[in-house]
């Protein structure tokens, strides 16, 4: 059974401050990684995809990489009371399929 | 550029009826998807079409029926409704092909209540 790991939260930050969301898989074989938000009773929304090792930024986001140790990260930076929502990651192997995680709950206080 | 949409946002149904639920996408995706979200148990594949004209199961399809009506139209049907069916359903869409290609794309959601 090919699964996703996220713990379910809730992570509290003050803003401003950095959040650290984490992910881990089990299929060495996952090619492509993603990072979706979603806000409660809204759908989920792609913010980041990844698919080599290392870092990639995009504005307050940073989505890390680490095949070896099975495991993505999600860095958001500065972060802000709008940021507070669940962070699903999701993983592609060799088919049509994502696998999701249950999602992290994120709470940005003021 | 509508994205993923779906009809109906909101429905109630009683134990046993039937319904449809519609998703269209305008963005030229070969592959579509009907999701299930519950508390506590994340997205659940219920069905998805890699093409026009192919089906698979997912994880739960138990009580579900598909039809990969166009390119574009991916209906989900409940027979028989349950009340374990209560749920939000969400469809999404994606390109075929590797790395990023694979991000799949969300419609609004629709709410069921099944009483």
């Amino acid at each position: 059974q090919k699964e996703v790991e996220q713990n379910s939260g809730p992570l509290s930050v003050p803003e401003g401050a950095i959040a650290s969301l984490n992910c881990t898989y089990s299929d060495r074989g996952s090619q492509s990684f993603f990072w979706y938000r979603q806000y409660s009773g809204k759908s989920p929304e792609l913010i980041m995809f990844i698919y080599s090792n290392g870092d990639k930024e995009d504005g307050r986001f940073t989505a890390q990489l680490n095949k070896a140790s099975q495991y993505v990260s999600l860095l958001i930076r500065d972060s802000q009371p709008s940021d507070s929502a669940t962070y699903l990651c999701a993983v592609n192997t060799d088919t049509d399929k994502l696998i999701f995680g249950t999602g992290t709950r994120l709470q940005v206080f003021p | 550029n509508a994205g993923v949409t779906q009809t109906p946002k909101f429905q109630v149904l009683k134990t046993g009826q039937s319904m449809t639920l519609q998703c269209a996408q305008d963005m030229n995706h070969n592959s579509m998807y009907w999701y299930r979200q519950d508390p506590g148990m994340g997205l659940r594949l219920i069905y998805y079409s890699a093409s026009e004209g192919t089906t698979d199961k997912g994880e739960v399809p138990n009580g579900y029926n598909v039809s990969r009506l166009n390119k574009r139209e991916f209906s989900l049907r409940l027979e028989s409704a349950a009340p374990s069916q209560t749920s939000v359903y969400f469809c999404a869409s994606t390109l075929e092909g590797g790395g990023p290609s694979r991000a799949q794309y969300f419609g609004p959601g629709t709410r069921l209540l099944v009483l």
